[in-house]
């Protein structure tokens, strides 16, 4: 069974990067693509981005010049760091595994991490 | 901000018919497909329905979903208690750079 685990601060100061990883266990990383979803408290989804395994990207425009998504196929993790953080930004972060020809069809969740931005 | 539109509530009986609306435009919901998540009270989205009206393997055939246009709708029949959570809808949206995929404002579905 695959699973996917958010790992990282749960605390990070203001205008500082907000780095979290997602391990997968259960099955390869490879041949597939991996997202990033983020939840403020109390409000819905917000897409954040995607990797695929050979690590071709796409990012939320609004995200786009903080943001970077990475991949290592050799630890079968996938990262995320958006950097000069703000409050905003304070939100449950989640991963989740899409389908290469189906990039939403996002099949497998994390439990989900809470960033909190605040000095 | 979403440009998916969805209802802020819905509720029902156990054992009547829901139906949820997502309301879009020519460049998300009416040129793409449309995926539908369920999020259960302190747990992450689930997928639900994709490529418009298809489901997972293990999804009850209770839930069903359809497009139209620029809309789209999740119908949950023979409600049960279990079926209270929050719903999304989801598609990509080409009128923005690099064809982000957006989300809807979220259902939150009441069994009565």
């Amino acid at each position: 069974q695959v699973q996917l685990q958010e790992s990282g601060p749960g605390l990070v100061k203001p205008s500082e990067t907000l780095s979290l990883t997602c391990t997968v266990s259960g099955g390869s990383i490879r041949s597939y693509c991996w997202s990033w979803i983020r939840q403020p408290p109390g409000k819905g989804l917000e897409w954040i981005g995607y990797i695929f395994y050979s690590g071709g990207t796409n990012y939320n425009p609004s995200l786009r010049s903080r943001l970077t998504i990475s991949v290592d196929t050799s630890k079968n993790q996938f990262s995320l760091e958006l950097r000069s953080v703000t409050a905003a930004d304070t939100a449950v972060y989640y991963c989740a595994r899409g389908i290469v020809y189906d990039t939403n069809q996002l099949d497998y969740w994390g439990q989900g991490t809470l960033v909190t931005v605040s000095s | 901000q979403s440009v998916l539109t969805q209802p802020p509530s819905a509720s029902g009986t156990p054992g009547q018919r829901v139906t949820i609306s997502c309301s879009g435009s020519s460049s998300n919901i009416g040129s793409n497909y449309v995926y539908w998540y369920q999020q259960l009270p302190g747990m992450a989205p689930k997928l639900l329905i994709y490529r418009n009206n298809q489901r997972p393997s293990g999804v009850p055939d209770r839930f069903s979903g359809s497009k139209s246009g620029t809309s789209a709708s999740l119908a949950i029949s023979g409600l049960r208690s279990e079926d209270e959570a929050d719903y999304y809808c989801a598609a990509w949206d080409d009128s923005l750079s690099g064809r982000p995929c957006v989300f809807g404002t979220g259902t939150k579905v009441t069994v009565l």
